[in-house]
């Protein structure tokens, strides 16, 4: 089961808006809505952050939005800020491999 | 507040067995599929297993199929991975994960499993 792709590292300065993207195939991305984006602070748990493309779960702040075109999602934070230092993994459903859901090799995020 | 503690993390000799134990609290336990997802020291995240809210479908990457076997205990809201044959690659912090239908919306804080002689 392939993963997902993403860049391994996105950087920018505070206040300043990043893209990260993450490319599927028609088995995933492509094809369904289940992508959702996760945060990941080092030593702790990951937290989700974006779930069916676009939505945000209550208490995420609205400078975390996401979008998705042909097999590619991507997740843009806005007014970047120090505590969005941290790595960020997508996850898509597939309809392939043992199991149902694939996840994205991770980004590291930096905040200049 | 959804809870979910995991526990049973240790040291273990290749080829050595464990158990990992995720309590769960604050939601219907039974009505959820729930998942183990694992990361290697400065690795990504990994899916290892999963199972359904009654019992009935399980599911396990590649990697850990015939030796690990995830099940749960709806009565006492825990949810199991019991590890047999552990080799050096399966070194990692696992996670209990609760699924949504859409997402996972709720982690525990992992367990670390180190398999070294």
């Amino acid at each position: 089961q392939s993963a997902l792709i993403q860049p391994a590292s996105v950087s920018g300065s505070p206040g300043q808006s990043i893209t990260i993207s993450c490319t599927g195939t028609s088995s995933d991305v492509g094809t369904y809505n289940h992508v959702s984006w996760y945060q990941q602070h080092p030593g702790k748990a990951p937290k989700l952050m974006i779930y069916e493309v676009s939505n945000r779960p209550s208490g995420v702040s609205n400078r975390f939005s996401g979008s998705k075109s042909g097999n590619t999602a991507s997740l843009t934070i806005s007014g970047l800020q120090a505590e969005d230092e941290a790595d960020y993994y997508c996850n898509s459903y597939t309809n392939r491999g043992a199991l149902p859901w694939v996840f994205g090799t991770g980004t590291r995020v930096a905040v200049l | 507040e959804v809870q979910l503690v995991e526990s049973g993390g240790g040291l273990v000799q290749p080829g050595g067995s464990l158990r990992l134990s995720c309590a769960a609290s604050g939601f219907t336990f039974r009505t959820y599929w729930m998942h183990w997802v694992r990361q290697a020291p400065g690795k990504g995240l990994m899916w290892v297993s999963r199972l359904n809210g009654d019992v009935t479908i399980t599911n396990y990457a590649d990697s850990v199929k015939g030796r690990f076997t995830i099940s749960r205990d709806n009565a006492k809201n825990t949810l199991y991975l019991q590890m047999n044959s552990l080799r050096a690659e399966d070194t990692a912090v696992y996670y209990c994960v609760r699924e949504s239908g859409d997402s996972f919306d709720y982690w525990g804080q992992g367990t670390l499993v180190t398999v070294s002689s």
